[in-house]
């Protein structure tokens, strides 16, 4: 069984500052890691993901991740965030070789304020 | 190109009824997987459907059933509602046989009284 602890439930950043929200994941099999976007009164959409190879992974609008295995973690980074990026993130986990079914952890609702 | 799509939107219950909940999987996926979300809360997995057989499922009770059609779109069943059950309800859809994200319906947002 995986499970994923989002440490931050809130984080309050200002326009144009650096953000980290922070994702740890317990499982006693190798995952697949990922993190994903939803906006308000809408469904999830994929930010970002880790599957093999380079521990860092990027997105189109400017997010990164680093997969940490020794620390079990995949934080979620941006070097300047916009009023847009304001939603709630979620983090999650399945088993590798399927992604068949996720484990989310409980979500940190990112704040960008002008 | 469609996405995934849910209906209804919103759906408002009494205890004890039964409610049923629609997803058409985004075309080309053929494996639809539903999850529930509380309020505040990421979402649970509650089963997946895949050539009309429940092919893994969650914690939850038997209250909650499914089906899958032959042309892939799935409802989700669920029995004798409690005040519990209000959450936001996700359908996602993808492919069996080749691993690839998973794709996210706006939900259906079902409240009980």
């Amino acid at each position: 069984a995986q499970s994923v602890t989002q440490l931050d439930s809130q984080v309050p950043v200002f326009e144009e500052a650096p953000v980290e929200l922070r994702c740890n994941y317990s499982s006693s099999v190798s995952v697949y890691l990922f993190w994903y976007v939803q906006y308000p009164n809408q469904g999830l959409q994929l930010l970002l993901k880790y599957l093999s190879g380079s521990t860092l992974v990027e997105s189109i609008n400017g997010f990164e991740a680093e997969f940490n295995k020794s620390q079990t973690s995949f934080h979620l980074r941006k070097p300047s965030v916009h009023i847009s990026d304001t939603a709630e993130y979620f983090c999650a986990v399945s088993p590798s070789g399927s992604a068949r079914q996720l484990t989310f952890g409980s979500g940190t609702q990112l704040t960008v304020l002008p | 190109d469609a996405g995934v799509t849910q209906s209804p939107t919103h759906l408002i219950k009494t205890r004890g009824q039964q409610v049923t909940l629609r997803c058409s999987p985004k075309s080309g996926h053929d494996t639809v997987s539903w999850y529930q979300q509380a309020l505040g809360q990421g979402p649970q997995f509650i089963f997946q459907y895949y050539e009309e057989e429940e092919r893994q499922r969650g914690n939850f009770p038997d209250r909650f059933s499914g089906h899958q059609f032959p042309n892939y779109s799935s409802e989700l069943n669920v029995n004798a509602l409690l005040l519990g059950d209000s959450a936001l309800y996700l359908c996602a859809s993808g492919n069996w046989g080749v691993f690839g994200p998973q794709h996210f319906g706006d939900g259906t947002r079902l409240s009980i009284l």
